[in-house]
Order: structure tokens, then C-alpha cells, then sequence
């Protein structure tokens, strides 16, 4: 069965202060890693999709590297704007097309 | 970007209603699209696939006469949550994709249902 951990569950940072993100994963065969954000009462807006390790993607003060075990989300100098839950999901080569197994995020505040 | 409009963003009804939640890909074809239950701080639970044009794919547990899917067109599903009870509260997601397995998942703003 696949499997997402991320941690840590909660995180805490003053503007300015980078950090990582972890997302551990269990996979049969990894077709995709995704992270998204989720901010309150919305649903998650995609960020990245990394494909094979060794790959990275960046989007502004995000940047996303990949492993054949884990991934790691990091944020450079965050902003409280970046604020939000930060989740992470992978996709199997085998099983249904396409499913998406997430693990429950991190929820990372950002403060002046 | 790829845009996914979901309502309505809220209903609060009687215990044996049966409430219809729409999932519209506004800007793109979407041969699937996919319902997610999520309870608070927890992550996104698979509850169906659908296809346009065929039956959805429950997820092991989900109950598919209750969870009613239909996907009609390439731009438009419905989920019916039919004869809700107070254990059906909770926030209903839907997320659609581009032709191509691997293509990433756009999702709505979701529907938080409040039966009482």
C-alpha cells in the first residue's frame, strides 16, 4: 500500500527564516510527486511535479528536490503570505491511473 | 492556469436531505475527475474516480448508493450526497485533470457540508 508521511506537522518560522519540509514516501513504483498548498476553506492549488530523483523545481521562494525515498519542500526567506498547509502526494505506476495518495501536511505559519 | 469551480462552497441542511455538490473544469477538457472527503487536519481521502461517460470507481469503503457520481460531460461532475446525516458533515473536494495519467490534479475550493 502506498504511503506519505510529512513532517514536521507543524512549523513555525519568522519571516526571513528558511527551512524544509520532508515528505517521506512509499511507493510501488513512483510515477509522480506533487506538493501542493491548501490555505483555509480552500482546496489545494499545485505547486510542483517531480518525476525522477535528482530532479529539482523552483517557484519563487519554493524549491522542490526528490529522492527515490523522500522529498523536501524548501522555503527561502518565507514571507507570512506563504503561510498555509503545504501537502504532498504521489502517484503509483501501478494501480489505478492517475489516484493520488497525500499524506496530511504540514502546516506552516509564518510570522513578522 | 487550469481553473476548477465547485458549488456551492456551503450547505447547512436537515438530516435526510440529499444534497448535490458541482465540480465544472471551466478552462480545460477533463476526461477524469476525482471527489476527496477531508476532515479537519487530516489529509485528502480518495472517496471516486470518474470518467466522462462511464461509471465511477468507489474507493474501498465508500458507499457508491450513497455517494452518487455522475459525470456527464468533460467539463462537468456531480457528487449526491443522498439522505445525509450528521456523520456525512464534512469537507467534500473535487479535483480535476488533462488527458495524460501523470498530469497534475487541479482541484476546486471545495464544499463544506453541515448536516444537522
Amino acid at each position: 500500500e502506498d504511503q506519505v508521511t510529512q513532517s514536521p506537522e507543524a512549523l513555525r518560522l519568522q519571516e526571513g527564516e528558511s527551512s524544509s519540509l520532508n515528505c517521506s514516501y512509499t511507493v510501488s513504483g513512483l510515477r509522480g510527486l506533487f506538493w501542493y498548498r491548501q490555505d483555509p476553506g480552500k482546496g489545494p492549488e499545485f505547486l510542483f511535479t517531480l518525476y525522477s530523483a535528482g530532479e529539482e523545481k523552483e517557484k519563487e521562494r519554493l524549491k522542490a528536490t526528490l529522492t527515490k525515498k523522500e522529498s523536501f519542500l524548501h522555503i527561502t526567506a518565507p514571507k507570512p503570505e506563504d503561510s498555509a498547509t503545504y501537502l504532498c502526494a504521489v502517484q503509483a505506476l501501478t494501480g489505478t491511473a492517475s489516484k493520488l495518495t497525500f499524506g496530511t501536511g504540514t502546516r506552516l505559519q509564518v510570522t513578522l | 492556469g487550469a481553473v476548477v469551480s465547485q458549488h456551492p462552497s456551503r450547505v447547512i441542511c436537515k438530516s435526510g436531505t440529499s444534497v448535490k455538490i458541482e465540480c465544472r473544469s471551466l478552462d480545460f477538457q477533463a476526461t477524469t475527475m476525482f471527489w476527496y472527503r477531508q476532515f479537519p487536519k487530516q489529509s485528502l481521502m480518495l472517496m471516486a474516480t470518474s470518467n466522462e461517460g462511464s461509471k465511477a470507481t468507489y474507493e474501498q469503503g465508500v458507499e457508491k448508493d450513497k455517494f452518487l457520481i455522475n459525470h456527464a460531460s468533460l467539463t462537468l461532475s456531480t457528487l449526491t450526497v443522498t439522505s445525509a446525516h450528521p456523520e456525512d458533515s464534512s469537507f467534500y473536494i473535487c479535483s480535476a485533470s488533462h488527458s495524460g495519467s501523470n498530469q497534475p490534479q487541479h482541484f476546486g475550493d471545495g464544499t463544506r457540508l453541515s448536516i444537522l
